[in-house]
């Protein structure tokens, strides 16, 4: 049972334009969001996050959209750049439950694919 | 600088025996997680700690067994008892419990362990 899912394996843009990646949840109880860039043969690296009292956070070309309602959060990037070529993972924390304390769930992964 | 390291990068086993693989970090955490990646696939949880000397199993325990006797370290061992070894395990650290303020909640990773079993 897939708690946090990516439904997009892959996503291909044009360097400059928008990437758009979206990923779904289905534990209500998870309070916290986290997006990480993983490059092959390497450890993922934190990207951006958002609580699940906001509905949106921005840090420079990343942006992090969270609607609680559908259980949907997406991450735009903006522009894309090909150094954004990588495999994105979106994660999701039990934050009310104490004893799962920074537990994260992951989803599958989209790889992205920017055409310079 | 703080950080997390894993050893070796790349670990060859032959079928049926157990391996070790090391992860250390100077982040001063508290709570250390491993996971497994296959190719085209998410990360799976293997085994966290959130203190010394307590672990409890993830979501794909079975096989593997752990210790966490420093709180620097936090090893993990793949036994012959798992089915399907072969995989890109990766090691995690993060502080106890989320603070309210959701600064440096995040889980940081070790560069990774590709375990072949030939």
């Amino acid at each position: 049972d897939q708690q946090v899912k990516q439904n997009s394996p892959s996503l291909s843009v044009q360097e400059g334009r928008i990437s758009i990646l979206n990923c779904d949840y289905t534990n209500s109880m998870f309070d916290y969001f986290l997006w990480y860039k993983k490059y092959p043969a390497e450890g993922p690296t934190f990207l951006i996050s958002i609580s699940s009292i906001k509905d949106k956070n921005e840090d420079g070309r990343f942006t992090v959209f969270l609607n609680k309602s559908a259980k949907h959060l997406s991450l735009h990037i903006v522009p894309s750049q090909p150094g954004d070529s990588a495999v994105y993972f979106c994660a999701a924390r039990w934050g009310v439950i104490k004893a799962a304390g920074n537990k994260l769930t992951f989803g599958g992964g989209t790889r992205v694919l920017v055409k310079p | 600088d703080g950080g997390i390291t894993q050893s070796p990068k790349y670990l060859f086993r032959k079928e049926g025996q157990n391996v070790t693989l090391s992860c250390e970090q100077n982040l001063n955490h508290d709570a250390m997680y491993w996971y497994r990646q296959d190719p085209g696939q998410g990360l799976r949880l293997i085994y966290y700690s959130q203190i010394v000397n307590d672990f409890q199993k993830g979501d794909i325990a079975e096989g593997y067994s752990v210790s966490r006797e420093k709180k620097e370290s936090f090893p993990l061992t793949v036994t012959s008892a798992q089915k399907n070894p072969t995989a890109f395990y990766l090691c995690a650290s993060s502080i106890r419990s989320p603070n309210r303020d959701y600064v440096n909640n995040e889980q940081f990773f070790g560069p990774g362990t590709r375990l072949t079993v030939l």
